[in-house]
């Protein structure tokens, strides 16, 4: 089975500051990894994701995140925030062992507060 | 980028009653849709696949005959929550994957369901 698990429930930070968010997943296979992000009043809108080739992964906004294979992680990145990142970020994990549909998998969640 | 809409956005019923909500690819087809519920300050979790042209498969713990799915067609999947109750009340999203081979899922905005 595989699990996802998200280490800060709770960051709260000035703006210009650097952000990173921890995310560990647990799963024996190849895995597709994902970073939603939920505005307040909104749905969930992909971030950014991780299928194969360079680990280190662009998304929109400014953000970044890196697969380290090794440590099982994949942390979300931004080096300088702005009030507009207020929202609650969720890492996400896709096993596809043999192609097809497999399920989703999401961590906890973390909200971010921004603080001008 | 796809969209996925839902209907109703929000809903209140009595307990005891039955609620259908709607899930609906606009832009393009979904053979296989996902319908996960979300507990205030928790994450999301997965209820069951819709699949088009066959039964739902659901995750453990989720009564089939509590919530009904199902996938009229490619562009449609209905989750109806019968005989609801307060402990039924929550936040439903539906997602759906466009593309088979890429994984990434494009989610609704969700349903309130009140259960009084």
């Amino acid at each position: 089975a595989q699990s996802v698990s998200q280490h800060n429930h709770h960051v709260i930070l000035s703006e210009a500051a650097s952000l990173e968010l921890g995310c560990n997943y647990s799963y024996g296979g190849t895995v597709n990894l994902f970073w939603y992000v939920q505005y307040p009043g909104q749905h969930l809108q992909l971030l950014l994701k991780y299928f194969s080739g360079d680990p280190l992964v662009k998304g929109i906004k400014g953000f970044e995140a890196e697969f380290i294979k090794s440590k099982f992680s994949f942390n979300l990145r931004k080096p300088s925030v702005q009030w507009s990142d207020t929202a609650e970020y969720f890492c996400a994990v896709n096993g596809s062992p043999g192609g097809g549909y497999q399920k989703v998998t999401f961590g906890t969640g973390t909200k971010l507060q921004v603080i001008p | 980028g796809a969209v996925v809409s839902q209907h109703p956005s929000w809903v209140i019923c009595k307990s005891g009653t039955s609620v259908k909500i709607e899930c609906r690819s606009l832009d393009f087809q979904a053979t296989t849709m996902f319908w996960y519920r979300q507990f205030p300050k928790q994450s999301l979790m997965l209820m069951a696949t819709s699949n088009e042209g066959s039964k739902a498969t659901y995750e453990q713990g989720v009564e089939k005959d509590k919530f009904l799915i199902n996938h009229a067609s490619l562009t449609l999947s209905t989750l109806t929550v019968t005989s609801a109750h307060p402990e039924d009340s929550s936040f439903y999203i539906c997602s759906a994957p466009r593309d088979p081979g890429l994984h990434e899922q494009f989610f609704g905005p969700g349903t309130r369901l009140t259960v009084l």
